[in-house]
């Protein structure tokens, strides 16, 4: 089984500043790797994934995050903020093979909160 | 491209009414559907997900229920709602040809049960 630790439920952060929203991931087997947003009302879109090769992603808006398999960590970046960026953030993993391979574990969600 | 609807997008069902949420993928065949719920504070929990046609598996025990009756289609039911049914609904789907076993989620549904 897997599991996803989102360790802040809300970040404050002022426009133009960099954030970090923290996701650290427990899985006995390979996993794929997976950032969602989701706006006020609205269903979850994907951000950016990551399957293989490089362990740094990029997302077309900015965003990126980092595959760090010593430490589980799937940390999402960015270095400039914009008001449009407040959002509900969800880290997921699944597993690359075997059981539940087509389903997702999700964390609680992060909620960035960006202050003009 | 593919996409996904779900409907309604907001729902107010008294308790013990039944419910009928419905999603429809286009652009694809034999997909692998979810239904997920939403409630405040606590994350997305899966409540069903279907690999095929009629087939359908149960994550959570509960009043809810879910059916596959075409490829592309699918529907959460109650026949009796629970003021704890209340919540955000989100279908998905997943294919074969997709890679990474990314999951694509609809719009979202709001159920408020009075």
């Amino acid at each position: 089984a897997q599991s996803v630790t989102q360790l802040d439920s809300q970040v404050p952060v002022f426009e133009e500043a960099p954030v970090e929203l923290r996701c650290n991931y427990s899985s006995s087997v390979s996993v794929y790797l997976f950032w969602y947003v989701q706006y006020p009302n609205q269903g979850l879109q994907l951000l950016l994934k990551y399957l293989s090769g490089s362990t740094l992603v990029e997302s077309i808006n900015g965003f990126e995050a980092e595959f760090n398999k010593s430490q589980t960590s799937f940390h999402l970046r960015k270095p400039s903020v914009h008001i449009s960026d407040t959002a509900e953030y969800f880290c997921a993993v699944t597993p690359r093979a075997g059981a539940g391979s087509y389903q997702l574990t999700f964390g609680k969600g992060t909620k960035l909160s960006v202050i003009p | 491209s593919q996409t996904i609807h779900q409907w309604p997008a907001t729902l107010v069902q008294p308790v013990g009414s039944p419910l009928s949420l419905e999603c429809t993928v286009e652009g694809t065949s034999n997909p692998n559907l979810y239904w997920y719920r939403q409630a405040a504070g606590r994350g997305l929990q899966l409540l069903f997900y279907s690999v095929g046609i009629g087939q359908i598996s149960s994550e959570v025990p509960q009043n809810l229920s879910a059916s596959r009756p075409q490829d592309r289609q699918f529907i959460l039911s109650s026949k009796k709602l629970l003021l704890s049914d209340s919540g955000f609904y989100l279908c998905a789907w997943s294919g074969q040809e997709i890679s990474g076993n990314t999951i694509y989620f609809g719009e979202g549904s709001w159920l408020t049960v009075v």
